[in-house]
């Protein structure tokens, strides 16, 4: 067990529909990290906040946006739904920056039907 | 363009040894990870580099030669439980995370 949950689990939805996934990170985590991993494209990097603050963007669509709140937890919004969009999403925190260890929660697995 | 190759598939015996190499180009370069990710679960941190030469932990040790682009994941004592995927992850200048296809390892008794 990382310390790092996720919910939900899984999350079956149809196209043109909006999800949020939640993350929770470790105790003292100040760093959140988003990914996306499809079978088809491997494991990308969406976005990282620190303490409440963007602080690195990678290969995020313009249909999904994230948050991290007061209390560090963090949101991952996804709209517009498409079929595509069926994945597993990685969220990851660590104490500060990347160069520290990245502890990764289970995962949500999203189904877009 | 950012590109990070990794070899598909590897094949070890338990108890060997097996090197992983993995070569990139990016635009600028803030660190190169390791990660581990057994089927159906997590990718598990395992080791980053940043600096030229080799860091060892345990069983595993990671190289890093920035000036040849290259890198590369040293598994010793090979087990049954090693066989998983090994990620190699490079951050760039933008500070973005550019990952590898992954090395899908097999450790054979």
């Amino acid at each position: 067990d990382s310390g790092v949950t996720q919910t939900p689990k899984h999350l079956i939805t149809a196209t043109g529909q909006r999800v949020t996934l939640r993350c929770s990170p470790r105790s003292g985590d100040l760093s959140v990290y988003w990914y996306q991993q499809s079978l088809d494209q491997g494991l990308q990097f969406l976005i990282q906040y620190y303490n409440g603050e963007e602080r690195a963007k990678g290969n995020i669509l313009e249909r999904f946006s994230a948050q991290q709140f007061p209390d560090l937890h963090s949101e991952l919004n996804l709209s517009s739904l498409e079929l595509g969009d069926s994945a597993l999403y990685f969220c990851a925190s660590s104490l500060e920056g990347p160069s520290e260890t990245q502890y990764f929660g289970p995962g949500t697995r999203l189904l877009v039907l | 363009g950012q590109n990070i190759d990794q070899p598909t598939e590897m094949t070890a015996t338990e108890g060997a040894i097996v090197q992983i190499n993995c070569t990139y180009q990016t635009s600028g370069f803030n660190g190169l990870f390791w990660y581990q990710q057994h089927a159906g679960e997590a990718p598990t941190f395992l080791s980053y580099n940043v600096l030229d030469g080799l860091e060892e932990k345990g069983r595993f040790s990671s190289f890093l030669s920035r000036s040849k682009g290259y890198s590369y994941l040293l598994l010793k004592e090979l087990q049954m439980k090693d066989s998983a995927s090994y990620l190699c992850a490079v951050r760039n200048s933008g500070q973005n995370f550019v990952f590898g296809p992954g090395t899908r390892l097999s450790v054979l008794p």
